[in-house]
């Protein structure tokens, strides 16, 4: 059963600090985004990679985050220095980003678990 | 910019009953996907349904199916025989595709479902 897996699964650290989070998208998914979950905001599009070429970080506040892909199986997403306004639950997803003939699900998008960041 | 509102922030009913929540767009587009995501406590997204903007039949997926108005840009989700299993948000979601390939998601704000034994 693939599954997109992220970790840390929580993390509290304090304002100031660098946070790094994982992701590894489902093996042969060539597109990964990274979401962010607030109350107030709800859920955002942060980025997006598609064969590990970034294609729209728009989401993102510039100055303290960045994401990257090093490789097929890792994505992550930094923040330095991390904020307590920062604190939410980010989203790993992974997909085909396209539809494939013959696959009816080709253009889902398949979300990891989260981690749950709190910022002190 | 894509928009998606949800205008219904709770929603309760009594098990077996059905339910239908609302969701509405705005786009100028015309290539693009909507979907209704499902999110229990366990705070896991998983996909409900989904619809395919060219095509005009409303897609069902077992109690779920959808009530998909293009022209009133009008996407709501119905739950026949509702389940104690069913409460949770429920967020719609829209999404744009061109020859590149999909972009991420915009989501609404959520209906949050109670199912009441």
């Amino acid at each position: 059963d693939a599954r997109v897996t992220q970790t840390p699964r929580h993390k509290v650290t304090e304002m100031g600090q660098e946070v790094t989070m994982r992701c590894q998208p489902i093996l042969g998914h060539n597109t990964v985004f990274w979401y962010r979950q607030t109350m107030m905001q709800g859920l955002e599009l942060l980025a997006y990679f598609r064969n590990r070429a970034p294609l729209d970080d728009s989401g993102m506040p510039k100055d303290r985050f960045s994401a990257e892909m090093p490789d097929a199986t890792l994505a992550t997403l930094k923040i330095q220095p991390s904020e307590p306004r920062d604190s939410a639950v980010y989203f790993c997803a992974s997909g085909f980003g396209q539809p494939f003939p013959g696959k009816e699900n080709s253009y889902e998008q398949y979300f990891g678990p989260g981690t749950r960041l709190t910022v002190t | 910019a894509q928009t998606v509102t949800q205008s219904q922030p709770e929603m309760s009913v009594q098990e077996a009953e059905t339910v239908t929540l609302s969701c509405t767009y705005d786009t100028s587009e015309s290539n693009y996907y909507l979907f209704w995501y499902k999110q229990p406590p366990s705070r896991q997204m998983i996909l409900v349904i989904r619809q395919e903007a060219y095509k005009q039949q409303n897609a069902t997926e077992n109690r779920f199916s959808v009530n998909f108005q293009k022209a009133a840009k009008s996407f709501s989700l119905k739950i026949s025989d509702s389940q104690l299993g069913d409460t949770a948000m429920y967020f719609c979601a829209f999404m744009l595709y061109s020859g590149g390939g999909a972009d991420g998601l915009t989501f609404g704000k959520g209906t949050h479902l109670i199912i009441q034994p």
